[in-house]
């Protein structure tokens, strides 16, 4: 059963740098031929893609969060991350990882497996 | 940027109602859509993907319709289970979500 769990930080101080990381268990992420990604979710609000990376390193980025964003991925630990910097107040979230679909092409993909969400709030 | 607008916001419903929540794109998207469910305090479950591909294990009272810029997620006997918040998500280029629709009692 393939099962994502975020860690990390529940609080950032604002401009500086939100750091997480998603545990992948249950398969392998250099062999499933996936894409991994991020989601995250303003209290009350909606959903918003952040950004998707494969084992070998190949990513994509919300072309709004693009200049502060990077992926990465350990596939020694079966591990993908997530930084942004620069923060602000307006991107406390609930921070998701999850496991791309299969049915896709291209730059975009629906979501199949989710991660329970971490909570990270920016404050001073 | 694909901007993504759910209608209703909220909707009423009751048990054994049918219930439609429509999903418009601001462009031609082809069928490059799926629908979440949510629940409060939970992550998001996908019920269908490219616009009507069951996600296996979803009860099939949840249908997806539509092509290009205006979709349908049809619940064909709402449940108890039911009442939650639907996201549409289009993927045809990069990924953006619509704001949502809560079905409530």
């Amino acid at each position: 059963q393939l099962q994502l769990q975020e860690s990390g930080p529940g609080l950032v101080k604002p401009s500086e740098t939100l750091s997480l990381t998603c545990t992948v268990s249950g398969a392998s992420i250099s062999s499933s031929g996936y894409y991994w990604g991020w989601i995250r979710q303003p209290p009350g609000k909606g959903l918003e893609w952040i950004g998707s990376i494969y084992y070998s390193g190949s990513t994509y980025y919300n072309p709004s969060l693009k200049s502060r964003v990077t992926i990465s991925v350990d596939t020694s630990k079966n591990q993908f991350s997530l930084t942004l910097s620069s923060v602000t107040a307006t991107e406390t979230a609930v921070y998701y990882c999850a496991r791309r679909g299969g049915y896709c092409v291209g730059n975009g993909c629906y979501f199949d497996y989710w991660g329970q969400g971490t909570l990270v709030t920016v404050s001073s | 940027d694909i901007q993504m607008t759910q209608s209703p916001s909220t909707l009423s419903a009751s048990v054994g109602d049918r219930v439609t929540i429509t999903c418009r794109a601001s462009q031609s998207i082809n069928t490059w859509l799926a629908w979440y469910q949510q629940k409060p305090g939970k992550a998001p479950k996908l019920l269908i993907y490219r616009a009507s591909s069951l996600e296996s294990g979803v009860p099939s009272r949840f249908s997806g319709s539509g092509s290009g810029t205006e979709f349908t997620l049809t619940i064909s006997s709402l449940q108890p289970d039911d009442f939650a918040t639907y996201y549409c998500q289009q993927y045809n280029s990069y990924s953006s979500f619509g704001q949502g629709t809560k079905v409530e009692i």
